[in-house]
C-alpha cells in the first residue's frame, strides 16, 4: 500500500483540464521535492515534472506541477488522445528511508 | 542520449534467485549526483522503488527486499545489476533499470523487461 495517494482516474475533454492530487505526509512531500510521471500502456515511464515545478526539456508547458504542504498537484491543460496514460507522483520518505510512489491515476480524455 | 537496457531471464522459478543487468550506454555510468536503481511494476499493478547504488557502489535498498536484494555495480563495463533471492510469485512484475537524482526525478528508464516466477 502506497504512502502517497492519488484519485483512481480522472476525465476531460480534448482540449480541457485535468488536475491530479497526490496526498502525503510531514515525512515524505512535506519536506521533499516530488517527481511526476506518465506511463502510456506498455511503455517505460516518462519524467514530466520534477523538483516540484520543474519540466525537463522537451516536456510542453501544458504540464505543469506544484506543492503545497503534504500535498502536490499535476495539471495537464489543452488535454490531447495522447495524454490518455497512467500518471505517478514519487518522493522520498524519511520514515520508510525509501523512494516511494503515488497509487497512479489513469486519465482519460 | 544516454540509454539504459535490462537483460536477463525472463522466467526464474520460484526459491530461486532473479539476476538482471542493466547495460549503460551514450553515458558515463560514473557520474556525481545521480544514482543507478531498480523499480518494479507487477501486471496490472503501480511502481515500487526496490534499491539504487551510486558509482563508487554505496548502496540503498528498500527495507522489506533488504534479506533478499543485492544491488551491484560494474563501472569498466558501464552495468549495474540486480539480485533477488528467494522469489516468489510476488516478485513477478515488470523490471526497470534508471538514473536518478536522490530526491530528484528519475530521468532515464530502462524500456522494462518482464520478470516471471514460475515452476
Amino acid at each position: 500500500q502506497s504512502v502517497l495517494t492519488q484519485p483512481p482516474s480522472v476525465s476531460a475533454a480534448p482540449g480541457q483540464k485535468v488536475t491530479i492530487s497526490c496526498s502525503g505526509t510531514s515525512s515524505n512531500i512535506g519536506n521533499f521535492f516530488v517527481s511526476w510521471y506518465q506511463q502510456l500502456p506498455g511503455a517505460a515511464p516518462k519524467l514530466l515534472i520534477y523538483d516540484n515545478d520543474k519540466r525537463p526539456s522537451g516536456i510542453p508547458d501544458r504540464f505543469s506541477g506544484s506543492k503545497s504542504g503534504t500535498s502536490a498537484t499535476l495539471v495537464i491543460t489543452g488535454l490531447q488522445t495522447g495524454d490518455e496514460a497512467d500518471y505517478y507522483c514519487a518522493t522520498w520518505d524519511s520514515s520508510l528511508s525509501a523512494h516511494v510512489f503515488g497509487t497512479g491515476t489513469k486519465v482519460t480524455v | 542520449q544516454l540509454q539504459l537496457q535490462e537483460s536477463g531471464p525472463g522466467l526464474v522459478k520460484p526459491s530461486e534467485t532473479l539476476s538482471l543487468t542493466c547495460t549503460v550506454s551514450g553515458g558515463s555510468i560514473i557520474i556525481s549526483n545521480y544514482y543507478w536503481g531498480w523499480i518494479r511494476q507487477p501486471p496490472g499493478k503501480g511502481l515500487e522503488w526496490i534499491g539504487s547504488i551510486y558509482y563508487t557502489g554505496n548502496t540503498y535498498y528498500k527495507s522489506s527486499l533488504k534479506s533478499r536484494l543485492t544491488i551491484s555495480i560494474d563501472t569498466s563495463e558501464h552495468q549495474f545489476s540486480l539480485k533477488l533471492s528467494s522469489v516468489t510469485a510476488a516478485d513477478t512484475a515488470v523490471y526497470f533499470c534508471a538514473r536518478h537524482a536522490h530526491n530528484g526525478g528519475v530521468d532515464y528508464w530502462g524500456q522494462g523487461t518482464l520478470v516471471t516466477v514460475s515452476s
